[in-house]
């Protein structure tokens, strides 16, 4: 159980792009999913906390008009990156806590996905 | 901002013997957690161990904290060429909802 996807794994665009990237729990339901951003050989970053129902909290120095996100259902949080440039090349991640497991601050992880920006 | 730093940066050891990776931290924290990422892909959950806690065991692995210290370390016994990956400890702040903040990893190579 608690299993996270995310699509696409891997993406590559022009410059100028947007890119779409979902986060899905498969199966279970969480109320908050976070989303990271990893360049090579670095740890993971928070770049956002999604609220399903509601604006997503940006970390400090992270552009919320160009890393849209948002938390449609209790099982889905998107981040969209507007007008990509080569710079926003890296790994996304996402994660998602259990609604029901808040206690422990239990998140899983998804697999991650590669935008490449040409 | 990362608040963990992890030493060493990178790691290499033949198989069969034990890895032991450090991490420290700044703030209060709840709990940690330490996560192992393969080379291009997501991040498996390890262990967590809770502030109230000293030392956790989870099969080949061993954990301990020290909160005076802000202090944690991650040991694997009797490594195997399998677990060469990125380690990476988790905090997460008692003055924060959930974020888990990453430190900064330790590459671990198990020489066959």
């Amino acid at each position: 159980g608690a299993v996270v996807s995310q699509h696409p794994s891997w993406v590559i665009c022009k410059s100028g792009t947007s890119v779409k990237i979902e986060c899905r729990s498969l199966d279970f339901q969480a109320t908050t999913m976070f989303w990271y951003r990893q360049f090579p050989k670095q740890s993971l970053m928070l770049m956002a906390t999604s609220n399903e129902g509601s604006k997503a909290t940006y970390e400090q120095g992270v552009e919320k008009d160009k890393f849209l996100i948002n938390h449609a259902s209790l099982t889905l949080s998107t981040l969209t990156v507007t007008s990509a440039h080569p710079e926003d090349s890296s790994f996304y991640i996402c994660s998602a806590q259990p609604a029901d497991r808040l206690s422990y601050n239990e998140q899983f992880f998804g697999p991650g996905t590669r935008l490449t920006v040409l | 901002s990362q608040q963990g730093e992890e030493d060493p940066q990178a790691l290499s050891i033949q198989e069969g013997e034990n890895a032991t990776m450090n991490c420290s931290y700044k703030t209060s924290i709840n709990n940690l957690q330490w996560y192992r990422q393969n080379s291009g892909r997501g991040l498996v959950h390890l262990i967590l161990i809770r502030s109230n806690e000293r030392e956790k065991h989870s099969g080949r692995l061993r954990v301990t904290l020290d909160t005076s210290k802000k202090s944690s370390s991650l040991l694997i016994t009797a490594s195997r060429a399998a677990d060469t990956a990125s380690y990476f400890c988790a905090t997460d702040r008692m003055d924060s909802s959930y974020k888990l903040i990453f430190g900064s990893g330790t590459r671990l190579l198990v020489r066959p």
